[in-house]
């Protein structure tokens, strides 16, 4: 396994439209992370799975934000209605719940800019 | 809540030579865990250090080491030998170790961005 996956790497889109992100974690962890990273700043929380269950949501997280992990192996995000706001790099990270200091581990990204 | 502060928004450091990154935090807790994650230019993060605040001995990873300063909350990273490939930014991060210790996230810092000179 070569760790985190994600696709797309970039993304172009125009305001108002729906655009869905996958992220491929590790194969042995259990634990999904989405978070989101503006220019000049460090990646903020955006939601957390655990297995198939989404078990924590940030307030950064409006309606038109939607995570999925069905099964519990692969995740999707989806925006609807895109707002020049939403332009971001979105992180993807998984760790093993059976390590105590939890260890997150990230994904290349998909760079969102919204036009 | 916590927070994660980088003073230094850049550094720079001469190939050879060590460099240290600065990071305070604040927290009530007692019991978490402090990391380090490098970030090439589009390249993805990557960890190079992690420190649990239970344990009073510095970690070391290679040419990586921290200062941990429990009371002081704060997690310094040193660079020992600077090479060219270690130019990136570098976030510190935070994270609890509560009883619900897996359903927290990471709260990081704002990076701090190292240039390497040849």
């Amino acid at each position: 396994d070569t760790g985190v996956s994600q696709d797309p790497r970039h993304k172009i889109t125009k305001r108002g439209q729906n655009v869905t992100f996958r992220c491929d974690p590790i194969s042995e962890h259990n634990r999904l992370y989405w978070y989101r990273q503006t220019l000049g700043q460090g990646p903020e929380f955006l939601t957390y799975f655990q297995n198939e269950a989404q078990l924590e949501k940030s307030r950064l997280l409006s309606d038109r934000f939607s995570a999925e992990r069905p099964k519990g192996s692969f995740s999707t995000l989806e925006i609807q209605r895109t707002e020049q706001g939403d332009s971001a790099m979105y992180l993807c990270a998984s760790s093993w719940g059976g390590d105590h200091t939890d260890t997150q581990y990230f994904g290349p990204g998909t760079r969102l800019t919204v036009l | 809540a916590q927070t994660v502060t980088q003073s230094q928004p850049e550094m720079s450091v001469q190939e050879a030579e060590t460099v240290t990154l600065s990071c305070t935090y604040d927290t009530s807790e007692s019991d978490y865990y402090l990391f380090w994650y490098k970030q090439p230019p589009s390249r993805q993060m990557i960890l190079v250090i992690r420190q649990e605040a239970y344990k009073q001995q510095n970690a070391t990873e290679n040419r990586f080491s921290v200062n941990f300063q429990k009371a002081a909350k704060s997690f310094s990273l040193k660079i020992s030998d600077s090479q060219l490939g270690d130019a990136a930014m570098y976030f510190c991060a935070y994270r609890s170790a509560g009883l619900n210790s897996g359903n927290t996230p990471l709260v990081f810092g704002k990076g701090t961005r190292l240039s390497v000179i040849a």
